[in-house]
């Protein structure tokens, strides 16, 4: 099992710039996640959806958006990209019963210059 | 405002010795509070995670101390190696719209180094 795929694993942007993060599982887990890491900051939740067709906001979602049209992929794009949203993007992904953990993929790093 | 606070943010640790970070919160609300473990270039991994309903949880030289009434929960790592040398980061989750959903609210982290 691959577990969660992220891809690209890094990526340079100039300010203004689109792109999208894609993020797959192979677990059929109904809910996925995106989060933020910066650098003595935590993991910070960007967006998390519950299942395909349905997404909602978490702590920080201005400048990003995202969509959830299977079960397998929730991609995360950044429309205007700004030296702000320079970071490390983790998805992550969790069976639906019980206290199950959220399987993280190994992240993209993104500059934004 | 930080939901869940860690310290220390860094430790370093004697191989053989016991590490310890601390966590604490503010919400009642959140019902499991799990520990992940990061390595560099790696996405965070659960380590071990536990229940407010026990005071402690053990899984190898991994212990969980919880103190409902204090608010506060801490990892403990006996005999540290120094392949555990990683960030830790505590989390605890709350339900969202009364499902089992786990949203989760991450600790800062501590940079934990074994020397050898």
């Amino acid at each position: 099992n691959a577990g969660v795929t992220q891809t690209p694993k890094f990526r340079i942007l100039k300010i203004g710039q689109s792109m999208t993060l894609q993020c797959t599982q192979d677990m059929n887990h109904n809910y996925m996640y995106w989060y933020r890491q910066d650098p003595g900051m935590g993991l910070k939740l960007i967006y998390y959806s519950v299942g395909a067709g349905i997404t909602d906001k978490g702590e920080v979602p201005n400048g990003y958006n995202v969509s959830r049209s299977t079960t397998e992929d929730f991609p995360l794009r950044l429309e205007l990209a700004a030296p702000s949203q320079t970071s490390v993007y983790f998805c992550a992904s969790r069976g639906a019963t019980g206290a199950q953990p959220q399987h993280f993929g190994d992240g993209t790093r993104l500059s934004i210059l | 405002q930080q939901q869940v606070k860690q310290s220390p943010q860094s430790l370093i640790v004697q191989k053989g010795g016991i590490s310890i970070i601390n966590c604490a919160y503010e919400n009642t609300a959140f019902d499991y509070f799990p520990w992940y473990q990061q390595f560099p270039g790696k996405g965070p991994a659960l380590l071990i995670a536990i229940r407010p309903d026990v005071s402690e949880k053990k899984e190898g030289r991994f212990t969980i101390s919880f103190n409902k009434s204090a608010k506060q929960f801490s990892l403990h790592i006996m005999d540290s190696q120094p392949g555990d040398s990683a960030t830790y980061f505590c989390a605890a989750s709350t339900r969202i719209r009364g499902s089992t959903l786990g949203r989760l609210y991450f600790g800062r982290g501590t940079q934990l180094t074994v020397w050898p």
